[in-house]
């Protein structure tokens, strides 16, 4: 258990609905970074907050948005939803923000289905 | 930008042999590199890591990786593999930015090891 949550661990629902993933980092750590794992575009990095403000960014698409609350928890929310943003969502968590002493904790990860 | 390709998507091997999983990378700044392991229906576990000093990292449940700069690799090693060893693995690359970091994956080695 590396004491970083996700909920909920499974999500079905419709192409162009709209849904929030939430995670919990481990206790002190105060960034979270978000990735996608898919079958054809394997594991990509998405986004990283520390602290409650932006940090990092990948490809993330204009559809998806996320945020760090003071709390330090973090909710990915993915909108418009297509067949192909079907995946495995995972949220990691470190101490800081860029030092390299810093290792990424990683949830179970949110199922995601579109159908 | 940084990228990681690992060489093989599948490696079978049987129980007790030896074992390595291939990764290189590409990078004209400084490097650290990460083996991480996913056990199925679970998040990734960090298996060792590479940020300076010995070229020879030892890691967790017996593995070990060697950092070659003269030929951008980062391979993975076990010098005897159990059927418990069974799980992706995934080499990363931490790329740090202005004000935050990244992981960047390969597309990762199934490893199989059978009776």
């Amino acid at each position: 258990d590396s004491g970083v949550t996700q909920t909920p661990k499974h999500l079905i629902t419709a192409t162009g609905q709209r849904v929030t993933l939430r995670c919990s980092p481990r206790s002190g750590d105060l960034s979270v970074y978000w990735y996608q794992q898919s079958l054809d575009q394997g594991l990509q990095f998405l986004i990283q907050y520390y602290n409650g403000e932006e940090r990092a960014k990948g490809n993330i698409l204009e559809r998806f948005s996320a945020q760090q609350f003071p709390d330090l928890h973090s909710e990915l929310n993915l909108s418009s939803l297509e067949l192909g943003d079907s995946a495995l969502y995972f949220c990691a968590s470190s101490l800081t923000s860029g030092g390299v002493h810093n290792e990424q904790f990683f949830g179970p990860g949110t199922r995601l289905t579109v159908l | 930008a940084q990228s990681v390709t690992q060489l093989d998507s599948q490696v079978p091997v049987f129980e007790e042999a030896p074992v390595e999983l291939r990764c290189n990378y590409s990078s004209s700044v400084s490097v650290y590199l990460f083996w991480y392991v996913q056990y199925p229906n679970q998040g990734l576990q960090l298996l060792l890591k590479y940020l300076s000093g010995s070229t020879l990292v030892k890691g967790i449940n017996g593995f070990e990786a060697e950092f070659n700069k003269s030929q951008t690799s980062f391979h993975l090693r076990k010098p005897s593999v159990h059927i418990s060893d069974t799980a992706e693995y995934f080499c990363a690359a931490l790329t740090k930015e202005t004000s935050g970091s990244r992981l960047t994956f390969g597309e990762g080695t199934q490893l199989t090891v059978n009776p």
